[in-house]
């Protein structure tokens, strides 16, 4: 069993739909949560960042941390072409070393 | 402010060749990582140096892969020799913060990696 699992997709919606990416972890040490975004042939980009359980808005994107559950999820609302692209969940311990654990990437398509 | 460099962009070798992948970290950036992402997987860590030291190898074949990051600035990362599955985007981040640093985990600016084909 992977520590990180992301389905993978792929994800092909309505421009202006609310878009739901999801992962589940099985490590209960992790502490920090985050989300990336990576366009084609680019590197991940830091979109979203949580600590513990709870939401954080930023924006259209909502991060949601459930770790009773060990479920994150991200957001996106009203969502635009320019939101295509494989979005990474990412998790962390702590202390410690500053290793990201990432889920497999979910590739999102936008069609106006 | 300039991202983090990293060159060549593309390489495309025989199996059991040798390769070397150069990357320039964001400026005053002491903690780089190396990265493998296999297509359609998350980037996996090889190594991470704060300054010029190694702080974790735990994933890195060290039987065919090494890597040095002198001065505690620029790094490199040699696969000898290549295999096939080391087909993959090899991704270079850099982070501000030193790795025992408690309180808030600390952002990874990537750069937009080297993209290796084994063949």
């Amino acid at each position: 069993q992977k520590e990180v699992e992301q389905d993978p997709g792929p994800l092909s919606v309505p421009e202006g739909a609310i878009v739901s990416l999801n992962c589940t972890y099985s490590n209960s040490a992790f502490q920090y949560f985050m989300w990336y975004r990576q366009y084609s042939r680019k590197g991940p980009e830091l979109l979203m960042y949580t600590y513990s359980s709870g939401n954080k808005e930023d924006g259209r994107f909502t991060a949601q941390v459930d770790k009773s559950s060990k479920y994150i999820s991200l957001f996106i609302r009203d969502s635009q072409p320019s939101d295509s692209a494989t979005y990474l969940c990412a998790m962390t311990w702590l202390r410690g070393a500053q290793k990201l654990v990432f889920g497999q990437g979910t590739r999102l398509t936008i069609n106006p | 402010e300039a991202g983090v460099a990293q060159s060549p962009r593309y390489k495309i070798i025989e199996k059991r060749q040798s390769v070397a992948f150069w990357c320039n970290p964001i400026s005053g950036h002491a903690t780089l990582y190396w990265y493998q992402q296999i297509l359609g997987q998350g980037p996996k860590l090889l190594i991470q140096f704060q300054n010029n030291g190694v702080v974790d190898d735990s994933q890195l074949p060290k039987d065919r892969f090494s890597a040095e990051r002198l001065k505690g600035v620029d790094s490199t990362l040699k696969i000898q020799p290549a295999k096939l599955e080391d087909s993959a985007v090899y991704l270079c981040a850099s982070s501000f913060a030193f790795p025992t640093r408690q309180g808030r985990g600390e952002t990874q600016y990537f750069g937009p990696g080297t993209r290796l084909l084994v063949l």
